[in-house]
């Protein structure tokens, strides 16, 4: 079945590293994925989004790659900081009009000092 | 301001009670949906709507109803026949069609006692 994960549930950095979130998913017919970023008690927010067309796409301290071959995502945080510390989501579309989203379970991330 | 207005933030109900959570949304955006989170858990789609007067269920609606009667409003009434109620329940909107990015709520935390 469809399905997005996460290949970590929890990823510790000190504050100024580089952080990787890894995401898997299994439906190569998606050719639309979104990062969220959701702090305790809130809902998620929008971080960056990739299209099928793209392998890589840049934000500010943020880079998401994409690799359609092995269906793999990842989230990279440059510089981290502690406000970035959050639980971070990858979701996907399948190519099907009307179809919602198809979030993953997520990766908690804890930046410390 | 624009935005998704989820009320209340907590509820607590007994057993056996329906209980109706609020989304408003004043982005005149076409689709709404209603999701489900756990902790640490993902977010499971319960119910969307894409144009007003109709709606589809998502993967977990069993225990679940909406309505979609006005653009900007799309109640969860969650009944007693969902077996295990305790969650944090987020609204999202998006401008429709192809889904993309989804806006989401501050989300409101139901605990059943």
């Amino acid at each position: 079945g469809e399905s997005v994960g996460l290949h970590l549930p929890t990823l510790s950095v000190q504050e100024g590293d580089n952080s990787i979130i890894n995401c898997a998913y299994s439906n190569s017919a998606s050719d639309y994925f979104i990062w969220y970023k959701q702090e305790s008690g809130k809902g998620p927010q929008f971080i960056i989004d990739i299209r099928s067309n793209m392998d890589k796409r840049q934000g500010q301290r943020v880079t998401v790659l994409l690799n359609k071959t092995v269906k793999h995502l990842s989230l990279q945080i440059a510089a981290t900081q502690p406000g970035d510390s959050a639980v971070y989501f990858c979701a996907e579309i399948p190519n099907q009009a009307g179809t919602a989203l198809i979030f993953g379970k997520g990766t908690t991330l804890s930046v410390s000092s | 301001d624009g935005g998704i207005t989820q009320s209340p933030k907590y509820l607590f109900r007994k057993e056996g009670q329906n209980v109706t959570l609020s989304c408003e949304q004043n982005l005149n955006h076409d689709a709404m949906y209603w999701y489900r989170q756990d902790p640490g858990q993902g977010l499971r789609l319960i119910y969307y709507s894409q144009i007003v007067n109709d709606f589809q269920k998502g993967d977990i609606a069993e225990g679940y109803s909406v309505s979609r009667e006005k653009k900007e409003s799309f109640p969860l009434t969650v009944t007693s026949a969902q077996k295990n109620p305790t969650a944090f329940y987020l609204c999202a909107t998006t401008t429709g069609g192809y889904t993309g990015e989804l806006f989401f709520g501050e989300g409101s935390r139901l605990t059943v006692l």
